[in-house]
């Protein structure tokens, strides 16, 4: 199946820090999420982007799926920010989401 | 904003009892999903289904069993829990619209068996 591996696997920063997270998968892709886990457990979409650039606020995520891989861009971090983020992947013809391990980024105020 | 829903939202329960998690959703999704996730961990594929009357077992096997039965309401049933299904039950649905679509989660069961 389908390999999808984040990185890194944990990120520090101070608040109003930018910083990038980075998605690489191993195959083509009919589908790529963005999910942020909150510490509640809850898993807020981000973005749906199985390809291009999108942008929601001070977040953006571009996919190059000829390359294969996303970036989630984080600008002017808050401590609101902290938790898990998450990468999922669907590829060839079934609707299974394959999750990558997740990289845990603390913010600090 | 999606409208999926889950109960219990947590569930300490003793081992050897049958339980049942309840997920449904109101946007007339076709397609719904059950997810494991340990603690600190990515979410696994366990159970899923393409409309009423379909389901099929994901890459992570599982003892728990699910129906479909209305197209809103896709439950999970443990027939005997064990500590090893201490674990975070997570629900999602996507609509039916060829290969790509979006999921949409619901809030979560954090199930503890003693």
């Amino acid at each position: 199946g389908i390999q999808v591996e984040q990185s890194p696997p944990d990120l520090i920063l101070q608040e109003g820090a930018n910083s990038t997270l980075r998605c690489n998968f191993s195959d083509s892709v009919n589908n790529l999420q963005w999910f942020h886990q909150n510490p509640w457990g809850q898993l807020i979409n981000l973005f749906y982007i199985p390809s291009g650039t999108k942008q929601n606020g001070r977040l953006s995520a571009t996919t190059v799926a000829t390359e294969r891989y996303s970036l989630l861009y984080i600008s002017s971090s808050q401590t609101t920010d902290s938790g898990v983020y998450f990468c999922a992947v669907v590829s060839g013809a079934n609707s299974k989401l394959t999750f990558g391990k997740g990289i845990t980024l603390s913010v600090r105020p | 904003e999606a409208d999926i829903y889950q109960t219990p939202r947590y569930l300490v329960i003793g081992t050897g009892k049958k339980i049942t998690l309840e997920c449904s959703q109101t946007m007339g999704h076709d397609k719904m999903y059950w997810y494991q996730q340990d603690p600190g961990m990515e979410l696994h594929l366990i159970h899923y289904s393409y409309g009423v009357n379909s389901t099929e077992k994901g890459d992570l096997s599982s003892e728990s069993t699910v129906s479909r039965i209305r197209t809103e309401h896709f439950p999970l049933t443990l027939e005997s829990a064990r500590p090893s299904h201490t674990s975070q039950y997570l629900c999602a649905s996507s609509p039916r619209r060829g290969l790509s679509y979006e999921q949409y989660f619901g809030p979560g069961t954090r199930l503890t068996v003693t």
